[in-house]
């Protein structure tokens, strides 16, 4: 069965870099949700898009932004890096019907380190 | 507001042990309840799920009952594995389109 995917996977950068996280839901999914895990962290909820639309917004930086495209695949843009920025960031997407609608379904993750 | 609680960490037992991990919750209405489970250098999949007071959701020999009286939503399984070796996450969900608030996790080591 298709799953969420993620990439990159790994991504390296300097501080005040900026960065860029995809997310390709799974098809016919329409909700995206994106979280940051940090080292021996619970995850926690940055942003969320349903029919690209920004849906709900948790504790995500103003040097962070996301959009959700036609396509439903969103991406998380990261700009002037910091080292606490360096996290496991996860994206989840999530059907509006059906018997699995109540679930979000995880992707691996793109793990950034912020040098 | 929305929030998770699990048992301090970490566990470790020996294999064919009886687990439980505790899990309670604060939130207004009747939330959904899940266990996430992750196992090393990996994302996080789903365990089990109860969405209404008195479900039991179960999958691969884990249960948690979905109990409204003491919001609780504790994880156990009778029989432990190695191959069950992994962090565990609470979370919860107010509405069926909400984000997930997530426990703090408890990393469970299963010995030979």
């Amino acid at each position: 069965a298709a799953g969420v995917i993620q990439s990159p996977r790994h991504l390296i950068k300097e501080k005040r870099e900026t960065a860029t996280l995809k997310c390709y839901p799974i098809p016919r999914h329409d909700t995206v949700y994106w979280y940051q895990q940090g080292p021996g962290q619970d995850p926690q909820f940055l942003i969320s898009f349903y029919e690209k639309m920004q849906s709900d917004k948790g504790s995500i930086p103003d040097r962070f932004s996301a959009q959700q495209f036609s396509d439903y695949h969103s991406e998380l843009n990261m700009s002037s890096l910091e080292l606490g920025d360096s996290a496991l960031y996860f994206c989840a997407s999530r059907p509006t019907s059906g018997i699995s609608y109540l679930e979000q379904f995880f992707g691996p993750g793109t793990r950034l380190t912020v040098l | 507001g929305n929030s998770v609680t699990q048992m301090e960490g970490p566990v470790t037992l020996s294999e064919e042990a009886f687990l439980t991990i505790n899990c309670t919750y604060t939130a207004t209405g009747y939330p959904s309840l899940f266990w996430y489970v992750q196992y090393p250098g990996e994302g996080l999949q789903l365990l089990l799920k109860a969405t209404k007071a008195d479900d039991k959701g179960s999958n691969k020999g884990f249960e948690a009952t979905y109990r409204k009286e003491t919001t609780s939503f504790h994880l156990e399984k009778g029989s432990v594995q190695v191959s069950d070796s992994a962090v565990y996450f609470c979370a919860l969900s107010p509405r069926a389109n909400s984000k997930l608030t997530f426990g703090k996790g408890i990393t469970l080591s299963v010995r030979p």
